[in-house]
């Protein structure tokens, strides 16, 4: 079965200094990787993916994820964190045998000025 | 493209009172999905429908819950009876293709 794991409940970080949002994957096959991000009493917001292609994903608000087959990780970076950053981050997988995706229990992201 | 609409945005039920929550998917999106994220937690996957059919229920309770994705008209998520513990946030997202996910902002459900 497809799995996605976040084995941080909160990071706390600094206003300027770099952020990292760690995920790892358990999928057979090729994985389909994802990152939303949920703001106060809203929705999921898509920041990124990766289907293929190269392992380093650029995506919305400045935020990047690597995709390491090797460590079965998709662990999300932003180099310079804003206070507006704060905010619930999911990671999620597609399996297309599933035809949905699974998501981690989420990182609680704070970033103080 | 108004995005993926769900309505109320809160709702209030009193415990044995039945819950309709609705969802109207982006134009031109086939593929609906329900997830249940409870006070503190991640999103659980509830059930994946599209038009008229539903494709996998494997997260739906057995009992009082159902959904369904009419030909014509938005997804309906519908609790019956509902209980304390139905409480929480229900998001709906629709897709294209399958994965491409765009989400609703919420329905969130008190039971009283």
């Amino acid at each position: 079965a497809q799995s996605v794991a976040q084995p941080e409940d909160q990071v706390n970080v600094a206003e300027g200094n770099p952020l990292t949002v760690k995920c790892t994957y358990s999928v057979s096959g090729n994985p389909y990787l994802f990152w939303y991000v949920q703001y106060p009493n809203r929705g999921l917001q898509f920041l990124l993916k990766y289907i293929t292609g190269d392992n380093l994903v650029k995506g919305s608000y400045g935020f990047e994820a690597e995709f390491n087959k090797s460590q079965t990780s998709f662990h999300l970076k932003k180099p310079s964190a804003l206070v507006s950053d704060s905010a619930l981050y999911f990671c999620a997988v597609y399996k297309a045998a599933g035809n949905k995706l699974t998501f981690g229990g989420g990182t609680r992201v704070l970033v103080k000025p | 493209n108004a995005g993926v609409m769900q309505n109320p945005r809160h709702l209030v039920r009193r415990r044995g009172q039945e819950a309709r929550l609705r969802c109207s998917p982006m134009k031109g999106h086939s593929h609906v999905y329900w997830y249940r994220q409870l006070p503190e937690e991640g999103l659980k996957f509830m059930v994946y429908l599209q038009k008229e059919n539903i494709i996998d229920e494997s997260g739906m309770p057995k009992e009082r819950f159902s959904a369904e994705f009419p030909k014509e008209g938005p997804s309906i998520l519908r609790i019956q009876q509902v209980v304390r513990g139905d409480s929480a946030a229900y998001f709906c997202a629709s897709s294209p293709d399958g994965y491409g996910y765009t989400f609703g902002s919420g329905t969130r459900l008190t039971v009283v």
